[in-house]
């Protein structure tokens, strides 16, 4: 089946750093989702991207689309406590409304 | 953005037993899907509930254990028959919004099974 592969599968940082993951596949994508998840919770859609090249920004979020249209990254500048969590992209493949493929997701903890 | 809860939240269930998730969405939505995620996890689809027919169901997941219900826009069910301990998961339900070309989850209900 389709796969994304997500990098890394966890971090380990400094409040204040800067954050990036990003998702590749061998599939062309027509939609890249990024979502977090807290534990316990369902996932929380952070950013959706539509076009490939697009660069959009959520507060301290930033994700782009790939121009390749197979990945996509997402950063995460002056990183604070309340961001640990789990990051999964999801890609929707062109034909597929609604059939996402995710990610195996990065775990992000913030030491303060 | 849709909002979306589910019933129950949680559950521990005994083998051999069923147990249904509710799914309600606060306005009328198309797409309705299902997805499972175990322990550590990521997510993956089961099914796509749809209005008035039976349910699309993914590879590797069948409608005796997963039957799923959507008698309206705006509800679903999802029940996980005859459990087992590898049927503990987070069972996810989500819409897709069709003005945003997005796709919202509910908070999930988190089962275990002993």
């Amino acid at each position: 089946g389709q796969q994304l592969n997500q990098s890394p599968q966890s971090m380990f940082i400094q409040e204040g750093e800067d954050v990036s993951m990003n998702c590749t596949s061998s599939s062309i994508f027509n939609t890249w989702l990024w979502y977090k998840q807290d534990p316990g919770e369902g996932p929380v859609l952070l950013i959706a991207l539509y076009k490939a090249g697009e660069l959009t920004s959520n507060g301290r979020l930033t994700a782009q689309f790939g121009i390749t249209r197979k990945d996509s990254f997402l950063n995460i500048s002056a990183s604070i406590p309340s961001d640990v969590g789990i990051y999964f992209c999801a890609g929707q493949l062109t034909g597929s409304q609604g059939n996402l493929i995710f990610g195996k997701g990065t775990k992000l903890s913030v030491k303060p | 953005s849709a909002v979306i809860s589910q019933k129950p939240s949680r559950d521990i269930c005994q083998r051999g037993t069923s147990l249904t998730i509710q799914c309600q969405v606060d306005s009328q939505v198309t797409m309705m899907f299902w997805y499972r995620q175990q322990p550590g996890q990521s997510l993956t689809l089961i099914a796509t509930a749809n209005q008035g027919s039976e349910a699309t169901y993914e590879s590797g997941f069948v409608i005796d254990k997963f039957p799923i219900s959507r008698p309206n826009l705006t509800f679903s069910t999802l029940t996980v028959s005859n459990m087992s301990p590898e049927d503990s998961s987070i069972y996810l339900c989500s819409v897709w919004d069709i003005s945003t070309d997005t796709q919202y989850f509910g908070p999930g209900t988190r089962l275990t099974v002993l």
